[in-house]
């Protein structure tokens, strides 16, 4: 079964630091997100990406944040100067078709950062 | 406004007995529902879905209703299994801005042998 992977699997960092997420989403999806999950609480949405643009981003996705797709096949999440409360899980998520059900979407496992 | 949310943050049931899960949401113009369950050190993974068009849907083991009139979502675990301890979320799918996800608070199932 196709997968979304994500590396690294747990980041830790000093604040003030720049750190990349790296998402290999499924091949043939052309919808690409983040979120972010902090312990113990729910999923939060940070950004779409469509046709190499963002179509969407939360008010969490400030300008620290910035994605990526440089390669084709890779979707980045760059956070240029980490605080410590952007210590989270965060997912990356790809979809082929908007339209086809929410069965398509598929999350990663995550990167667990933490901001020491 | 965007806002979907659990009336219950934990949930106990003894393996074998019906599990019940529910969430509330006030965005009424929300045309699609989800539910993912989450195990430790995982993902979101997709259960099942619903369109506001529909009352209920049955998948395996698991049934998804919808109440449009209270604003109100459930989920119904059959026969509730140890596999089946995990965090489950409702989401909102809003198609209008990019496919984004709206979640809501999270309920953990805990399953007693």
């Amino acid at each position: 079964e196709p997968e979304v992977t994500q590396t690294p699997s747990h980041q830790v960092t000093q604040m003030g630091q720049e750190v990349i997420l790296r998402c290999v989403p499924i091949s043939n999806h052309l919808y690409f997100y983040w979120y972010r999950q902090i312990l113990g609480q729910k999923v939060e949405f940070l950004v779409s990406f469509y046709n190499n643009e963002i179509s969407e981003k939360s008010e969490i996705f400030d300008d620290q944040f910035s994605v990526e797709r440089p390669d084709g096949s890779n979707f980045t999440l760059k956070i240029r100067s980490t605080k410590l409360e952007d210590s989270a899980m965060y997912f990356c998520a790809s979809n082929g078709n908007l339209y086809s059900g929410a069965n398509v979407l598929t999350f990663g496992a995550g990167s667990r950062l933490t901001v020491l | 406004g965007e806002s979907v949310g659990l009336h219950l943050p934990t949930l106990s049931v003894q393996e074998g007995d019906n599990s019940i899960i529910n969430c509330a949401y006030s965005n009424s113009a929300s045309d699609y529902f989800i539910w993912y369950k989450q195990e430790s050190g995982k993902g979101p993974q997709f259960i099942i879905d619903i369109r506001s068009n529909m009352d209920k849907r049955q998948g395996q083991r698991v049934t998804v209703l919808l109440n449009k009139t209270v604003k109100h979502l459930s989920l119904q675990i059959a026969a509730t299994q140890p596999g089946d301890s995990a965090v489950y979320f409702c989401a909102e799918i809003f198609y209008n801005q990019g496919g984004k996800l709206i979640f809501g608070q999270g309920t953990e199932l805990s399953v007693k042998p």
